[in-house]
């Protein structure tokens, strides 16, 4: 079965430092990957994902990720935060193409941006 | 064009009652996922309609159902409400629900609070 680890419930940084959300998968196939950004009292947002063409994928609002298969990961970066990213954010993976579109979703990441 | 939207927003109910939640998916798509979101267990897939037929299932107990109508529009039905059940219940969208490739649009949620 395949499994999602987000590294760092919490995270904070300041305005204007990298982004590094952290995200590791397990699983015996080729998986595709997502991250998902939760504001509060809201549902979750799309940001990027990864369909197995590109190892590095670029998503919305300046975020990208690279897919690195010799580590089982997927990290979620941004050069520079912005007020507006504290959230929290969500990997994802799929691994069953058979079974439509059930997703499993690691822990989440808190992200909180200091002025 | 229309995001997911789910009905109501906000619940409250005592255990032992029973709740219906809705979920009306972006038009054009067929396939309607449900997530429930704790602060314990975090995001859990529930299970996945497409065509009106269930085609995938998580590990909650027979309480926790739902159909999906012609129209697309699916319910959840939790019968016998325990404590435990409070949570953010949310829907999520997609075209033809074959997964991976599909980006899947999200619903605010459902706040369902138990007393």
């Amino acid at each position: 079965a395949q499994s999602v680890t987000q590294l760092g419930s919490h995270v904070s940084v300041s305005e204007g430092a990298l982004v590094l959300l952290r995200c590791n998968y397990s699983s015996s196939v080729p998986p595709y990957l997502f991250w998902y950004v939760q504001y509060p009292n809201q549902g979750l947002q799309l940001l990027l994902k990864y369909t197995s063409a590109a190892t590095l994928v670029k998503g919305i609002n300046g975020f990208e990720a690279e897919f690195k298969k010799s580590e089982t990961s997927f990290h979620l970066t941004k050069p520079s935060a912005h007020m507006s990213d504290a959230a929290e954010y969500f990997c994802a993976v799929q691994v069953d193409r058979a079974a439509g579109n059930k997703l499993t979703f690691g822990g989440g990441t808190r992200v909180l941006v200091k002025p | 064009k229309a995001g997911v939207t789910q009905t109501p927003r906000y619940l409250i109910k005592t255990r032992g009652q029973q709740v219906t939640l809705s979920c009306s998916p972006i038009s054009g798509h067929r396939s309607v996922s449900w997530y429930q979101q704790t602060p314990g267990q975090g995001l859990q897939f529930l299970f996945e309609y497409f065509s009106e037929t269930q085609r995938n299932k998580g590990n909650f107990p027979g309480r926790f159902s739902g159909r999906q109508f012609s129209n697309s529009r699916s319910e959840m039905n939790v019968s016998t409400l325990e404590l435990g059940d409070s949570a953010l219940y949310l829907c999520a969208s997609s075209r033809t629900g074959t997964g991976g490739q599909e980006t899947q649009y999200f619903g605010p949620g459902t706040r369902l609070l138990v007393l």
